[in-house]
């Protein structure tokens, strides 16, 4: 199946710092979804953009669906150290119910 | 959001043996359910789609004999590997959802399989 391109595959950034990550597909999502993964945890769902060009925010995040419905970003603004863990972007195909996931991006946050 | 619960989290089994995972729907009906693995730093990689009440629908590669797949009610789906071989450690992981925009938003915790 597809696999969106998912980018920086690693992060190490100073606590405090922002964050910001993206996702790019090569054809047209009518969902977006931003999960962070623990080790040895299933995905946790963070935010979930169902409107092309639709800016939500969930605490310190902030997510945006891209207005072409190819792409996603997702910010973390102020990082604290239990921000680490691995991020990933999944999409919907509009009439698909199954997930396409990105790569992931692994956040270190360094005290 | 909707809570997704998987059984066991972990387990060791011998080359040869079938070990089966749990996936139960706490807090709502799900008639699709979906199953995944993750191989160690790696992103998660669709099995199936589970359907309540009919078969499952495999992706391409994977071994529908092999990763039996039972959905007998709306709230439980079970995962088994036949056979296991040590090739078959991994991590799997199933997912679940409601109403037509999340119909498989919520993961379960995940198991952790090893076979030696």
């Amino acid at each position: 199946g597809q696999q969106l391109n998912q980018s920086p595959q690693s992060m190490f950034i100073q606590e405090g710092e922002d964050v910001s990550m993206n996702c790019t597909s090569s054809s047209i999502f009518n969902t977006w979804l931003w999960y962070k993964q623990d080790p040895g945890e299933g995905p946790v769902l963070l935010i979930a953009l169902y409107k092309a060009g639709e800016l939500t925010s969930n605490g310190r995040l902030t997510a945006q669906f891209g207005i072409t419905r190819k792409d996603s970003f997702l910010n973390i603004s102020a990082s604290i150290p239990s921000d680490v863990g691995i991020y990933f972007c999944a999409g919907r195909e509009t009439g698909a119910n199954n997930l396409f996931f990105g790569t992931g991006t692994r956040l270190t946050v360094i005290p | 959001g909707a809570v997704v619960s998987q059984h066991p989290s972990w387990v060791i089994c011998k080359s040869g043996t079938s070990v089966k995972i749990e996936c139960r729907s706490l807090d709502f009906q799900a008639t699709t359910m979906f199953w995944y693995r993750q191989f160690p730093k790696q992103s998660l990689m669709l099995m199936a789609t589970s359907n309540e009440g009919s078969k499952a629908t495999y992706e391409q590669g994977v071994e529908k004999d092999k990763f039996l797949i039972n959905h007998a009610s709306l709230t439980l789906s079970t995962l088994t590997v036949t056979s296991a071989h040590p090739e078959d450690s991994s991590f799997y992981i199933c997912s679940a959802g409601q109403g037509a925009n999340l119909p498989q938003a919520f993961f379960g915790q995940g198991t952790r399989l090893t076979v030696v």
